[in-house]
């Protein structure tokens, strides 16, 4: 079972739709992390939180817009994505380093 | 920013056989190398890491060696069972981790 618990683990959304995702681990982890992970491709970092700050933005473009309202809680909201956006976003936790992956959640724009 | 190159980018096996993956990078500031271990419909799990200050780690049939002079680290699975069929990923941390492109190891039976 994993330890950190990604919803939806499907999300079939219009480009014109506003939706989330959400993570969430119970583990005290002080940094919590999203990826974006293409068929057949790494991950790739897209923000890291630290103590609920936001610590890294890789260039992210503003139609995801990231939230973490507590220690235990990573959201990720979506608007106006673009049929590149399809992917599996994965959501991690650790200490200093993503040391847990959620099972991610599979995002298809139609 | 850091580069992680890793060979091969698939393997195949004979069950009970050993099974090696290699990995390099490019910036010496690097100091942590994890390895994860990715299932289908799953995501990454961390299987096994190495800090820069250590040259070796094993655990149980998995090992790790890192070569900081040459800039190189290997995860090595010995006595390979099929439910070690996956994608291995590398990965090297200056200030984010990086990872390699993967390798998928078929463990035939």
């Amino acid at each position: 079972d994993t330890e950190v618990t990604q919803t939806p683990k499907h999300l079939v959304m219009g480009m014109t739709n506003k939706k989330s995702l959400k993570c969430e681990q119970h583990m005290g982890h002080r940094a919590m992390y999203w990826y974006k992970q293409k068929a057949k491709k790494p991950p790739e970092l897209m923000f890291v939180y630290s103590y609920e700050k936001l610590s890294i933005n890789e260039s992210v473009p503003s139609r995801f817009s990231p939230e973490c309202p507590n220690s235990s809680l990573l959201n990720l909201h979506l608007h106006a994505l673009q049929p590149e956006d399809s992917a599996l976003y994965l959501c991690a936790s650790g200490q200093n380093q993503p040391q847990h992956f959620g099972d991610g959640t599979r995002l298809s724009i139609l | 920013g850091e580069n992680v190159e890793q060979h091969p980018s698939t393997l195949s096996v004979q069950e009970g056989d050993s099974a090696v993956i290699k990995c390099t990078y490019s910036d010496s500031a690097s100091n942590y190398f994890p390895w994860y271990k990715q299932e289908l419909g799953k995501g990454p799990q961390l299987i096994i890491d190495i800090r820069s200050n250590v040259g070796e780690k094993k655990d149980q049939r998995i090992a790790v060696t890192l070569n900081k002079t040459a800039k190189h680290f290997s995860l090595h699975i010995t006595e390979t069972q099929p439910e070690d069929s996956a994608v291995y990923f590398c990965a090297a941390r200056d200030y984010k981790l990086s990872f390699g492109a993967g390798t998928t190891v078929t463990v035939r039976a």
